[in-house]
This record gives structure tokens, C-alpha cells and sequence, in this order.
């Protein structure tokens, strides 16, 4: 268990519509970012943030926004779906913001759009 | 597109033989790590490497850096059945964008009983 939890576990929806995912990063850790996982794309960093503020922006589509709460808990929130948004995110945490340094992954939420 | 490409794509080994996984990357690194995830699951994390070491080992891991060559390698030694996953390099660039976590397209091991 790496203790950072992600909710839900799976989320079936149809295109157009919009979800949020959820995720608690690990105790003490001040960063959090968010990756998306498909058969095509493979594991692509879409952001981070720190300390409550976007410290740095990856593959996201303009569609999908995030944010980081005074608790440090994190949102994705995923708008006018499509087919191809299909896939697994994760979160993951880390204890500082600056290189990457380990960094601890949650179980993911499987995202299925139809 | 991807930094770092595992190689090779998949690798089927009996029990208790040493499982060698390659990772090549393009561009100057501050650290290369490896996560291993089991089917469908989260990654966790193996090792990381800084870019001014050359060897690491952890437990029955070893990895190597040849920085010079842009490549890495994992060894995973007397391996086990519980040991079947998907392998990932993902390297830390050292400028701008390329600092955050790059992942390869990873190696799936699987470890025949």
C-alpha cells in the first residue's frame, strides 16, 4: 500500500458528459501529480502541483483542468468526453516539488467512456 | 512522444534465472528511475539512479547507468513467479518540460513456475 488513495476505482460514462477523480497523496507529501495510462499513449504525465499551486503542465488536453486543495488533496476533473479518454489514471505524491524524485502511485481509477 | 524505450518489449524466464530489462533515453537526465506494475494496477517504485552514479543495488535489483550511452539496465537476479510484471524506466530531464517523469513503454517479465 503506498497510502495514496484514488477514488473511484472505476467510473463508466458516456461521451460528452464530465467526471472528476479524486486523490489523497501520502502523509506529509506536498506534491501531486497526474498521469494518464492507455494501450496507444503508454504513461504520460499530464500535471502537477505543489503546495496547492501548478508547478508544472504535461500532455494535458484543454478539456481536462486540475486543482489542489488547501489539504492537499487533489481533483482532475475530465470534460466533454470522448472515446479515446478511455484509460487508466493515476496519482501520485512526493515529498518535494522540485526533480522528480520517487514518487508513490495510487491504484488508479479506470476511466471507460462510451 | 517517449524518453526512455525498454528493451526488450517482452522477456519469459524460468524461475530462479536472472532477468536483464534495457532502457535508452534521448536527452540529458538528473535521474533515471524504475517502477514495476503488476496487471491493470499502480506502479511502484524500484530504484532511482542519479545521473552522476553508475551502479545501484537494492536488495536483488541492480541497475546500471552508462550516461555516455544514454542507456540503462535493470537486473533482476534469481527471479520468482511473484516477480511477473510490467517494468518501467522513466528518467528525470534536467531543463524545463523534460524534468518531469518520462516513462517508457516498459518491459512485461513473465516468470514461469
Amino acid at each position: 500500500d503506498s497510502g495514496v488513495t484514488q477514488t473511484p476505482k472505476h467510473l463508466i460514462t458516456a461521451t460528452g458528459q464530465r467526471v472528476t477523480l479524486r486523490c489523497s497523496p501520502r502523509s506529509g507529501d506536498l506534491s501531486v501529480y497526474w498521469y494518464q495510462q492507455s494501450l496507444d499513449q503508454g504513461l504520460q504525465f499530464l500535471i502537477q502541483y505543489y503546495n496547492g499551486e501548478e508547478r508544472a503542465k504535461g500532455n494535458i488536453l484543454e478539456r481536462f483542468s486540475a486543482q489542489q486543495f488547501p489539504d492537499l488533496h487533489s481533483e482532475l476533473n475530465l470534460s466533454s468526453l470522448e472515446l479515446g479518454d478511455s484509460a487508466l489514471y493515476f496519482c501520485a505524491s512526493s515529498a518535494t516539488g522540485g526533480f522528480p524524485d520517487t514518487q508513490y502511485f495510487g491504484p488508479g481509477t479506470r476511466l471507460t467512456v462510451l | 512522444s517517449q524518453q526512455g524505450e525498454e528493451d526488450p518489449q517482452a522477456l519469459s524466464i524460468q524461475e530462479g534465472e536472472n532477468a536483464t530489462m534495457n532502457c535508452s533515453y534521448k536527452t540529458s537526465i538528473n535521474n533515471l528511475q524504475w517502477y514495476r506494475q503488476n496487471s491493470g494496477r499502480g506502479l511502484v517504485h524500484l530504484i532511482l539512479i542519479r545521473s552522476n552514479e553508475r551502479e545501484k543495488h537494492s536488495g536483488r535489483l541492480r541497475v546500471t547507468l552508462d550516461t555516455s550511452k544514454k542507456s540503462s539496465s535493470l537486473l533482476i537476479t534469481a527471479s520468482r513467479a511473484a516477480d511477473t510484471a510490467s517494468y518501467f524506466c522513466a528518467t528525470a530531464g534536467i531543463s524545463g518540460s523534460a524534468r518531469q517523469l518520462t516513462f517508457g513503454s516498459g518491459t512485461q517479465l513473465t516468470v514461469l513456475p
